[in-house]
């Protein structure tokens, strides 16, 4: 089976630093996403992880441990239009590619 | 970045009447595409894959006499929602990958259903 745990609700601060956490059991791993998706809106794109370590892009940054099944994305100097939901998800081939996505996690920034 | 449409971006219907509902990849070509279903502050859940030319997979619990997936074409993919009922109400997204483009999946902007 795939399990793909987040925390439902996080809230920060603005200009604080917030670090949301993901958690993954599949079977098999080709890579480890994270989107930003906000109210009646599609998701859109902020990482891609394949191998260990991090990657820094602007205020994000997306960790990932392989070994451990886990991944966290960084944000820093929150904004208010930071708050959104946001989506981890692991894509795995079962027979050919696709994404699971976690419970994702709503974040409140507030002022 | 790739671009998808849907079409239309919202529909309300009658219960027991059927909804089609249209995704494009504009600016590439998709084997493959897939189809998201949406509740209220809950994640996306894989509906179904889209595969060009073949029948559709469908994931476990998801009814494929109910939700009829057609891929026509290498740009386009129809989902039909029939004899919809007002807990078929969501937000629908499809997506797909785009080759040459990196690894990401580029999603439409979704289709908000709500059946009467």
């Amino acid at each position: 089976g795939q399990n793909i745990d987040q925390p439902t609700e996080m809230t920060a601060t603005e200009g604080a630093i917030v670090q949301i956490n993901c958690t993954y059991q599949t079977s098999g791993f080709n890579g480890l996403f994270w989107y930003q998706q906000h109210a009646g809106e599609a998701p859109t794109f902020l990482s891609y992880n394949v191998l260990d370590g991090l990657e820094e892009k602007g205020r994000f940054s997306s960790f990932l441990s392989r070994s451990k099944g886990y991944s966290y994305l960084l944000l820093k100097e929150l904004q208010m239009k930071d708050s959104a939901s946001y989506l981890c998800a692991v894509k795995v081939n079962t027979g050919f590619q696709k994404l699971v996505f976690g419970t994702g996690t709503r974040l409140l920034v507030s002022p | 970045g790739a671009v998808v449409s849907q079409h239309p971006s919202w529909v309300i219907c009658k219960s027991g009447t059927s909804v089609k509902i249209e995704c494009r990849s504009l600016d590439f070509q998709a084997t493959t595409m897939f189809w998201y279903r949406q509740f209220p502050k809950q994640s996306l859940m894989l509906m179904a894959t889209s595969n060009e030319g073949s029948k559709a997979t469908y994931e476990q619990g998801v009814e494929k006499d109910k939700f009829l997936i057609n891929h026509a074409s290498l740009t386009l993919s129809t989902l039909t929602v029939t004899s919809a009922h007002p807990e078929d109400s969501s937000f629908y997204i499809c997506s797909a990958f785009a080759s040459g483009r990196g690894e990401t999946q580029y999603f439409g902007p979704g289709t908000r259903l709500l059946v009467l």
